[in-house]
């Protein structure tokens, strides 16, 4: 098993671009979620999903969206990059939620100039 | 409010000196869970433990043991006799109850450097 995988490791971009993460995972784990990571802050919860067709709003949502249209699959787009979006971010994967342990992606290092 | 607090921002020790990291959580459910995962220079996240509030035994795993208190609303977390390779950040995470189980609530991490 390949785990959770995320591409690109590393981007960088300008104020306005837009682009897509890449998360998969290959455990066949229901809920898939994206954070950020910013310095001193630990990570933030941006978007989750409890299953392919159905996601949801975490805590920084704003300037990001996401679909599942497959258990494997959990992309993320960043529609218009701010330099406020500079961060790291960070896929991860569960089994069934509640109490289940958080299995995370290598994280993308995005730079917003 | 749900909220995880570590109170430590940065710790340096010297090789083989035990250290202990700090865990303060704040929760109204009576069901959670508590996480430890550690994040080396590298940058992944390595997952350490998981304990549930009905579990208060200490668990001990090598080096590594964990103290919880529900009493205090705290997880420690202890380092015995420390090595370099320890040098990481730690944070210390929150699943709640109800409807918020599917996420995990993150403290803002403590930096553990071990000195040789």
């Amino acid at each position: 098993n390949a785990g959770v995988t995320q591409t690109p490791k590393f981007q960088v971009l300008k104020t306005g671009q837009s682009m897509t993460l890449q998360c998969a995972q290959d455990m066949n784990h229901e809920y898939m979620s994206w954070y950020r990571q910013d310095p001193g802050m630990g990570l933030r919860l941006i978007h989750y999903s409890v299953g392919a067709g159905i996601t949801d709003q975490g805590e920084v949502p704003n300037g990001y969206n996401v679909s599942r249209s497959t258990t494997e699959d959990f992309p993320l787009r960043l529609l218009s990059a701010a330099p406020s979006q500079t961060s790291v971010y960070f896929c991860a994967s569960t089994r069934t939620g509640f109490g289940d342990t958080q299995y995370f992606g290598p994280g993308t290092r995005l730079t917003v100039l | 409010a749900q909220k995880v607090t570590q109170a430590q921002t940065e710790i340096s020790v010297v090789e083989k000196e035990d250290v202990t990291l700090d865990c303060v959580y704040e929760t109204r459910d009576t069901t959670y869970y508590l996480f430890w995962y550690k994040q080396p220079p590298s940058g992944e996240l390595v997952f350490l433990i998981r304990r549930n509030s009905f579990d208060e035994q200490n668990e001990i795993s090598g080096r590594y043991s964990w103290n919880f208190q529900k009493s205090t609303s705290s997880f420690n977390f202890t380092i015995t006799a420390s090595q370099v390779v320890d040098s990481a950040v730690y944070f210390c995470a929150l699943s709640p109850g109800g409807d918020s189980s599917y996420k995990l609530i993150f403290g803002s991490g403590t930096r553990l450097l071990v000195r040789p």
